[in-house]
């Protein structure tokens, strides 16, 4: 069984589009997130949302808005994509506050 | 905010030998210190991790030790085998209003050579 799963693996998309990226876990975790992993492969928070609430917001633009259905899903939008967006998108969750962050496969993103 | 430095970069070792990557963070108030160890291709995985209220901790080849004076934290493999070749990410983990919020190092690729 998957514990983080996300979908697409792979995106490839034209500048000035919109896509979605959607993430499920089936752990029962309280909190999920979205990480970003440029090509030198820094792995750089964005968002953390806990029982479907946003906590975390780091300075993301405002061209990437998170949403979480219930504690389970939590999807990212990104409209009016740039070639800086290209990048592998992670989706994780955790248990809560210093416990093990597990990660979904990744999704990588192309802007061409 | 936490910034956290990670060292070296990169790291070649003969099969056999020992591996160590050592990180250092600037928020004391950090308190969780997971070590995360990503495949080429793959998600990254936890390996091991470490508390403040602990110096030291063991799981078979991996250890971690842990020095809050300092603000240091270091992974030690021994015996490297060539699977162990891989990308080694530290974290440490601020206090973000009580919630779990991640800042990872830039990342150590380690290469075991036969």
């Amino acid at each position: 069984d998957t514990a983080v799963s996300q979908t697409p693996k792979y995106l490839v998309t034209q500048m000035g589009n919109d896509k979605s990226i959607k993430c499920e876990q089936n752990l029962g975790h309280d909190t999920m997130y979205w990480y970003k992993q440029d090509s030198k492969k820094f792995l750089k928070i964005m968002f953390s949302y806990n029982n479907k609430e946003l906590i975390i917001n780091e300075t993301v633009p405002n061209r990437f808005s998170p949403k979480s259905p219930d504690k389970a899903h939590l999807n990212l939008h990104i409209n009016s994509l740039e070639l800086g967006d290209s990048a592998v998108y992670f989706c994780a969750s955790s248990r809560g506050r210093n416990t093990e962050a597990f990660f979904g496969q990744g999704t990588r993103l192309t802007v061409v | 905010g936490e910034n956290v430095e990670q060292h070296p970069s990169t790291l070649s070792v003969q099969e056999g030998d020992s591996a160590v990557i050592k990180c250092t963070y600037s928020d004391s108030a950090s308190n969780y210190f997971p070590w995360y160890k990503q495949e080429l291709g793959k998600r990254p995985q936890l390996i091991i991790d470490i508390r403040s209220n602990v110096g030291e901790k063991k799981d078979q080849r991996i250890a971690v030790t842990l020095n809050k004076t300092a603000k240091h934290f270091s992974l030690h493999i021994t015996e490297t085998q060539p699977e162990d070749s891989a990308v080694y990410f530290c974290a440490a983990s601020p206090f973000s209003g009580g919630y779990n919020k991640l800042i990872f190092g830039a990342g150590t690729r380690l290469a075991v050579h036969p």
